[in-house]
């Protein structure tokens, strides 16, 4: 799978407690991003790195922070968790800002 | 709200049909790609069309792009059991970030 592992795989957790996803590289890509999949609504993209320490918000990034500060790891952090986060979470990667992407295998969160 | 959107939602075919799978998009792109994602696992990539193609092959994969149109099609000739799977389209909205906006996808069954 491209060399991505994400982590934890599944989680289950209680309302307004944080969490913290991670995504793992072994390639060396640029490029890195998270997405959440819900039925119904397909991916969306939350946020994205362009690089080290550099971030921005993708279309549903309400209630969600990120941080880089190696090119291999990409943090998704949820401050304050709520039921409407409940999904799976995916982390990209990719080596340019036009080409493929490359999916790790995702992250079932549960928030009860 | 999604730049790409999958018709039909859901196909059901016997094994050796070929399944045409469309995609309808609403901005102007640099490149369209198309991504197969099997039961609980992460996407893959499958093709990328930029926007001054008409038409690109892999394989069993013939995928279609109609930029007047905004539209996008995959076909899969000869289906295999093996190709039961979601179908995603994805757009980059000429961004230039590497954003891309996924479609709701198509669920394929091919049946043995």
């Amino acid at each position: 799978d491209a060399g991505i592992t994400q982590s934890p795989r599944h989680k289950v957790t209680e309302t307004g407690t944080p969490v913290t996803l991670r995504c793992h590289q072994t390639e060396n890509h640029r490029y890195m991003y998270w997405y959440r999949q819900d039925p119904g609504h397909g991916l969306r993209l939350i946020h994205y790195s362009y690089g080290v320490k550099d971030t921005d918000k993708g279309e549903v990034s309400d209630g969600y922070s990120v941080s880089r500060s190696k090119t291999e790891d990409f943090l998704l952090t949820l401050e304050s968790a709520t039921s409407s986060q409940t999904s799976v979470y995916f982390c990209a990667i990719s080596t340019d800002r036009e080409g493929e992407q490359y999916f790790g295998p995702g992250t079932r969160l549960t928030v009860t | 709200s999604q730049q790409g959107e999958e018709d039909p939602q859901a196909l059901s075919i016997q094994e050796g049909e070929n399944a045409t799978m469309n995609c309808s998009y609403k901005t102007s792109i640099n490149n369209l790609q198309w991504y197969r994602q099997n039961s609980g696992r992460g996407l893959v990539h499958l093709i990328l069309i930029r926007s001054n193609e008409r038409e690109k092959h892999s394989g069993r994969l013939r995928v279609t792009l109609d930029t007047s149109k905004k539209s996008s099609s995959l076909l899969i000739t000869a289906s295999r059991a093996a190709d039961t799977a979601s179908y995603f389209c994805a757009t980059d909205g000429i961004s230039n970030t590497g954003k891309l906006i996924f479609g709701q996808g198509t669920t394929l069954q091919v049946k043995p």
